[in-house]
């Protein structure tokens, strides 16, 4: 089955600096990769997805890149604010298996004012 | 829109007992999926339901099991409680299935004693 690896565990960058978490993936038939926030007492929130016919895609602050050859995809997240504060997890899913998403360990990000 | 709903938010149990988790998704969307979440392993995929049919199925006992009504609200059932089933247990909502957004509940905070 599909296996999603995430870097770093854990990031903690100034105010202001950029962020980027990165992951890789087993499955080359995976072709949906969505990004999540999850923040101390709620469900993860989705961020960004990106789909395996697309090669980066970015809305304001974030952006998110993918490398099907190599088969890894990045968050990156510019002008970090505190509210950036959370738990950042990486999906991947294969259309064929319905909406079956394989998670990565996830990655703490704080941000310091 | 109201968004993905989940009854009860905390549940306390006994080891041996058995325990049913409610899901509301967001209306008109027909995939409701569940997952685990927990420190050591993470978020891992339970099941799939979409138009009342079981779609995809994880790595889980059987003890673990799921139902969806004609209505879209799904309920998942833990039977013969372990220690080790204590975990947020969260589910999503999706229009249909098949590599789609997921949009996430706050989860059901399941403490076993």
């Amino acid at each position: 089955g599909e296996n999603v690896e995430q870097h770093p565990s854990t990031l903690s960058v100034q105010e202001g600096d950029s962020a980027v978490i990165k992951c890789t993936y087993s499955d080359s038939a995976s072709n949906y990769f969505p990004w999540y926030k999850q923040e101390l007492g709620k469900g993860p929130q989705l961020i960004i997805d990106i789909r395996s016919n697309v090669g980066e895609k970015k809305d304001q602050r974030i952006a998110v890149t993918l490398n099907k050859t190599a088969k890894h995809f990045s968050l990156h997240i510019t002008e970090t604010q505190p509210e950036d504060s959370a738990v950042y997890f990486c999906a991947a899913s294969r259309g064929n298996a319905g909406n079956m998403l394989t998670f990565g360990g996830g990655t703490r990000l704080m941000v310091k004012p | 829109k109201a968004g993905v709903t989940q009854t009860p938010r905390y549940l306390i149990k006994t080891r041996g007992q058995q325990v049913t988790l409610s899901c509301s998704p967001i209306s008109g969307h027909r995939s409701v999926s569940w997952y685990q979440q927990t420190p050591g392993q993470g978020l891992q995929f339970l099941f799939e339901y979409f138009s009342e049919t079981q779609r995809n199925k994880g790595n889980f006992p059987g003890r673990f099991s799921g139902r969806q009504f004609s209505n879209s609200r799904s309920e998942m059932n833990v039977s013969t409680l372990e220690l080790g089933d204590s975990a947020l247990y969260l589910c999503a909502s999706s229009a249909t299935s098949g590599g789609n957004i997921q949009y996430f509940g706050a989860g059901t905070r399941l403490s076993v004693l």
